[in-house]
């Protein structure tokens, strides 16, 4: 089956630990995007990748990083510097170009201990 | 820049009554309009999409059209059913962009 998965669905976080997490897709797809989605607000973008080896901060990037090495992968690692990390997080591709449509994974909670 | 104002919930209903959510838009141009749906602990599904001024989009009995003199795209449905307990969220991508842009989400619960 295609589709986008993201893991794992629960990560806890340590006071100073960097973590990261785990976005793959079959599709095919040219772009990535990661969100975060916090109670009662809409999604807010954090970073995305257009293409391999090449990726941009959205709205809110600081205290997190990226990586796109692969087509296939796109993790985001939620650094120390973040304060506030506890979040649902969550991934998403297209085709990018004049797509509009996005398609998303099944997200991953992560929780501060 | 561009936004997304839709209405705040939560909503409570009783299966088989009708379903209204408010969505207005601030963008320039012509954007795409989206309905996103997210059943508790899931990511996101495309619920139903419209591209230019005009369009209904619909899917799984929902509809939305795209109303470009008043800037809005209501999420309708004639008869609700328990299954339709979920977030809503109402988007748009502005014309020659690719960034979606949320509003915030409205919870509907239909109770049987």
């Amino acid at each position: 089956d295609g589709g986008i998965t993201q893991s794992p669905k629960y990560l806890f976080r340590k006071e100073g630990q960097n973590v990261t997490l785990s976005c793959e897709q079959n599709l095919n797809h040219d772009a990535m995007y990661w969100y975060r989605q916090d109670p009662g607000q809409g999604l807010r973008l954090i970073y995305y990748s257009q293409i391999v080896n090449d990726f941009q901060k959205g709205d809110i990037a600081e205290g997190y990083s990226v990586s796109r090495e692969k087509k296939e992968s796109f993790p985001l690692t939620v650094t120390s510097a973040q304060k506030n990390p506890t979040a649902f997080y969550l991934c998403a591709s297209n085709r990018g170009g004049t797509e509009e449509t996005q398609y998303f994974g099944p997200g991953t909670r992560l929780l501060v201990l | 820049g561009d936004s997304v104002t839709q209405m705040e919930g939560p909503v409570t209903l009783s299966e088989e009554a009708f379903l209204t959510i408010n969505c207005t838009y601030t963008a320039t141009g012509y954007p795409s309009l989206f309905w996103y749906v997210q059943y508790p602990g899931e990511g996101l599904q495309l619920l139903l999409k419209a591209t230019k001024a005009d369009d209904k989009g619909s899917n799984k009995g929902f509809e939305a059209t795209y109303r470009k003199e008043t800037t809005s795209f209501h999420l309708e449905k004639g008869s609700v059913q328990v299954s339709d307990s979920a977030v809503y969220f109402c988007a748009l991508t502005p014309s020659n962009d690719y960034k979606l842009s949320f509003g915030a989400g409205t919870t509907v619960t239909v109770r049987a």
